[in-house]
């Protein structure tokens, strides 16, 4: 069975300092890999993903992240965090060829001016 | 535009009661899936359904049920049978077996008083 952990439940970071949210997973088999990020009362939207190709996606907003299948962790990174970065953020797998998705505990990334 | 659309935003129901959550997607995604979300736990899948008139318990089924008559509807109704039924539920829907990225809905916060 598929799962997701997020071991950082909350992430203070100033503004204009680099952040990263990690994230590991466990498969027996190949799996897809996503970031989504959660506004406070508002559904998930997605970050970015990697189904296949380079290891390193990135989003439009800056952020990127790095699937590494070694160590089985996708986590995710910012150089620069802005004050409108705050938000949870969440880490999602999918076995490739089924239809569940599992979602990580959540990381709340907080931006302090 | 294309998307899922819940309703109430906000629901209050006195204890005992049942409710029922809706759901709706103008995407044309055969798969659609009800999430529970409280505070420091992530996203708990409950059911999901790939296909019109068929559906799946997930990991935390009971105490809620579904149906699915119509590709586009899929409501979650939260039995009195559902022991702490206060969260905020989210819907999403994907087209397609694994790897595709999930469209969530802006999510109902239920209360139970």
């Amino acid at each position: 069975a598929q799962s997701v952990t997020q071991l950082d439940s909350q992430v203070p970071v100033f503004e204009e300092a680099p952040v990263e949210l990690r994230c590991n997973y466990s498969s027996s088999v190949s799996v897809y890999l996503f970031w989504y990020v959660q506004y406070p009362n508002q559904g998930l939207q997605l970050l970015l993903k990697y189904l296949s190709g380079s290891t390193l996606v990135e989003s439009i907003n800056g952020f990127e992240a790095e699937f590494n299948k070694s160590q089985t962790s996708f986590h995710l990174r910012k150089p620069s965090v802005h004050i409108s970065d705050t938000a949870e953020y969440f880490c999602a797998v999918s076995e490739i060829g089924y239809q569940k998705v599992t979602f990580g505990t959540g990381t709340k990334l907080q931006v302090i001016p | 535009d294309g998307g899922i659309t819940q309703s109430p935003k906000y629901l209050f129901r006195k204890e005992g009661q049942n409710v029922t959550l809706s759901c709706e997607q103008n995407l044309n995604h055969d798969a659609m899936y009800w999430y529970r979300q409280d505070p420091g736990q992530g996203l708990r899948l409950i059911y999901y359904s790939q296909i019109v008139n068929d559906f799946q318990k997930g990991d935390i089924a009971e105490g809620y049920s579904v149906s699915r008559e119509k590709k586009e509807s899929f409501p979650l109704t939260v039995t009195s049978a559902q022991k702490n039924p206060t969260a905020f539920y989210l819907c999403a829907s994907t087209q397609g077996v694994g790897g595709v990225e999930a469209f969530f809905g802006q999510g109902t916060r239920l209360t139970v008083v």
